[in-house]
């Protein structure tokens, strides 16, 4: 069954924690995506990789951080440095850039809360 | 620097009727224009999407329209049904695996 799973699917973290959120596909897809989720505020882009060994900060990628050691993992972790963590976290996936295959593919997600 | 911009928050439309959702980009680059229907606490799936080179595609009961000219784009739900209440997200993008970017959403209720 191809597709890409995100673990766990709720999360709750006390204040001053790490947390690692994961994401594994595979779909043999090139690029993978996360992205953060608020109430009214659309998705927004917290880090991408398009290759293994390289990524690129997103839109909002202050308090996270990423690896890409294995095509089918993109594993985030929300440091404490994150001031407010609390929300749906999505991973998404897609296959290179040829005219007419730039779907990105999403995981059902993680809800992280912090108490 | 919102880049996609989405309306209406949110939609009411009684079953049978026509639901229509309106997206307005400002970057030309733009190559890739999807939309996604999201259900409360799932990952958004792939709906419909369409380039700039066609006007209009049709997907069942799902139509996309595209005017180049004036950078607009709108979804409209023919025989909108109760199994159609969801958050629709326009997004785009442009050619060569760049990220999406997403507008903020529309909440469709679909009501008997």
């Amino acid at each position: 069954d191809g597709g890409i799973t995100q673990s766990p699917k709720y999360l709750f973290r006390k204040e001053g924690q790490n947390v690692t959120l994961s994401c594994e596909q595979n779909l043999n897809h090139d690029a993978m995506y996360w992205y953060r989720q608020d109430p009214g505020q659309g998705l927004r882009l917290i880090y991408y990789s398009q290759i293994v060994n390289d990524f690129q900060k997103g839109d909002i990628a202050e308090g996270y951080s990423v690896s890409r050691e294995k095509k089918e993992s993109f594993p985030l972790t929300v440091t404490s440095a994150q001031k407010n963590p609390t929300a749906f976290y999505l991973c998404a996936s897609s296959i290179p850039g040829q005219r007419g295959t730039d779907t990105q593919y999403f995981g059902p997600g993680t809800r992280l809360t912090v108490l | 620097q919102q880049q996609v911009k989405q309306s209406p928050q949110s939609l009411i439309v009684q079953k049978g009727g026509i639901s229509i959702i309106n997206c307005a980009y400002e970057n030309t680059a733009f190559d890739y224009f999807p939309w996604y229907q999201q259900f409360p606490g799932k990952g958004p799936a792939l709906l419909i999407a369409i380039r700039p080179d066609v006007s209009e595609k049709k997907e069942g009961r799902f139509t996309i329209s595209f005017n180049k000219s004036a950078k607009q784009f709108s979804l409209h739900i023919m025989d909108s049904q109760p199994g159609d209440s969801a958050t629709y997200f326009c997004a785009a993008s442009m050619i060569g695996n760049t990220p999406l970017v997403f507008g903020k959403g529309t909440r469709l209720s679909v009501i008997a």
